[in-house]
């Protein structure tokens, strides 16, 4: 079975500190893809990146960084230089290909970022 | 180009109340979901679509019945509200084409109580 694991609960910084969110999945599946989305306070669910399962690059936007290790099962996210707006809910999913024509999200618990001004 | 509409936005329900939360996209996507919230929980699914006629539960299905007539709407049944149905519920959108998975596209979410 699928799980997405985030181990860190809540985590608080201060502005201007790096912060790294540590996501953990399980998938028996060779091809799967990995996503990222945050929820502000406001409650929608922001879409800020997707993975695939063959594309092992480390991705940068910006502030943000995602470090893929498939030996680990892992995909951390960075955020450099935090701000007070990056606070938020942020998710780890995990998807596979469709089985028989259906897909499914598996996600994690979220991790509560506050950013301290 | 609207995305995925949920509709509405806050719902409070007594215990035993029916309703049904509505779900629209304009993106022509085959699959469509449902997730709700919990705190602490994270999303989980509760049924999803992979066209219009076809439907299947997903891991918390009990207490909900959903159909799928058109690729358009997607709409999610209460038949007995109960309080553990309390839940922010969100709808999504997706597309399988050559780059499978990147189609996800969510609603802004309907809070429901249930008193």
């Amino acid at each position: 079975a699928q799980k997405v694991t985030q181990a860190q609960t809540e985590i608080s910084v201060v502005e201007k500190e790096d912060v790294t969110l540590d996501c953990v999945y399980e998938t028996r599946d060779t091809t799967y893809y990995l996503f990222w989305y945050k929820q502000p306070p406001s409650g929608e669910l922001v879409f800020l990146i997707r993975r695939n399962s063959f594309d092992e690059q480390n991705e940068i936007s910006g502030r943000y960084s995602w470090n893929f290790q498939k030996s680990t099962s892992s995909f951390n996210f960075t955020i450099t230089a935090s701000q007070v707006v990056d606070s938020a809910v942020y998710f780890c999913a995990l998807s596979d290909l469709p089985q028989g024509g259906s897909e499914k999200l598996v996600f994690g618990k979220g991790t509560k970022l506050t950013v301290n001004p | 180009n609207a995305g995925v509409t949920q509709t509405p936005k806050f719902q409070v329900l007594k215990t035993g109340q029916s309703m049904t939360l509505q779900c629209a996209q304009d993106m022509n996507h085959e699959y469509m979901s449902w997730y709700r919230q919990d705190p602490g929980m994270g999303l989980r699914l509760i049924h999803y679509s992979v066209g219009a006629g076809i439907t299947d539960q997903g891991e918390v299905p009990n207490g909900y019945n959903v159909s799928r007539s058109t690729t358009e709407d997607f709409p999610l049944r209460l038949l007995s509200a109960a309080p553990s149905q309390t839940s922010v519920y969100f709808c999504a959108s997706s597309y399988q084409g050559p780059t499978w998975g990147y189609g996800y596209t969510f609603g802004s979410g309907t809070r429901l109580t249930v008193v």
